[in-house]
């Protein structure tokens, strides 16, 4: 079993929709980030918590350390909103590696 | 500060030649990480470095492979006698120390394509 769970692996929205991803750890954590990659690779750092929310734009990132969860939340989604979306942590204990879910591609439609 | 570059973006190459990437971090940053990722998976660590110092080192860096960032600047991944196993996009992130008042999180570079044919 993966450290980093993710569901669902994909996700086809109309534009407009409120979207959730979710993301579902094993280990102690000290951080977990959400990142977003287009096609072609580029990978962009969303948001990075370790507790609570945060919200930038129309993302919404929440996390529960007790149950070991966090949800990437889309409002009003839009077809540029169409990306892969990764769900990773970085471990207690002072490494500063980061271990990756393996995404969840994400389709919006117009 | 254009971000984290990569060179090349994209590499072809035959079953046991030797391959090297570099990645040029955003300049005040610390910390330099290079990850793998395949087709339809996640990325997976490689390797870090604070300054010049490599201190982690993924059990994925076969004796094939190697890292170095000499001046704690710019670092350089070199893979010798390339198996087609090796094919994958190399990525390069970097960060500044914590508690240094940037905003943390790991800024990742375009990344390398490697085909090993």
């Amino acid at each position: 079993k993966n450290e980093v769970e993710q569901s669902p692996q994909n996700l086809t929205a109309q534009e407009g929709e409120f979207i959730t991803i979710n993301c579902s750890y094993s280990v102690g954590i000290s951080a977990l980030h959400w990142l977003q990659q287009h096609p072609g690779g580029g990978i962009v750092s969303l948001f990075m918590l370790s507790s609570g929310k945060k919200k930038h734009g129309r993302l919404i990132a929440t996390i529960n350390i007790q149950e070991k969860h966090s949800s990437l939340h889309i409002t009003a989604s839009h077809p540029r909103d169409s990306a892969v979306y990764i769900c990773a942590v970085r471990l207690l204990g002072g490494s500063e590696k980061l271990v990756f879910g393996k995404g969840t591609k994400l389709t919006v439609n117009p | 500060d254009t971000g984290v570059s990569q060179d090349p973006r994209h590499k072809i190459t035959k079953r046991g030649q030797n391959v090297t990437f570099r990645c040029d971090p955003i300049s005040e940053h610390n910390r330099l990480y290079w990850y793998r990722q395949t087709l339809g998976q996640g990325p997976e660590f490689l390797t870090y470095f604070q300054n010049e110092a490599q201190l982690e080192k993924s059990r994925l860096l076969s004796d094939r492979f190697s890292a170095e960032r000499p001046k704690g600047s710019f670092s350089t991944l070199e893979i010798q006698r390339t198996e087609q196993g090796d094919s994958a996009m190399y990525l390069c992130a970097s960060s500044p120390l914590r508690g240094t008042g940037r905003p943390g999180g790991q800024y990742f570079g375009p990344g390398t394509r490697l085909l090993v044919l």
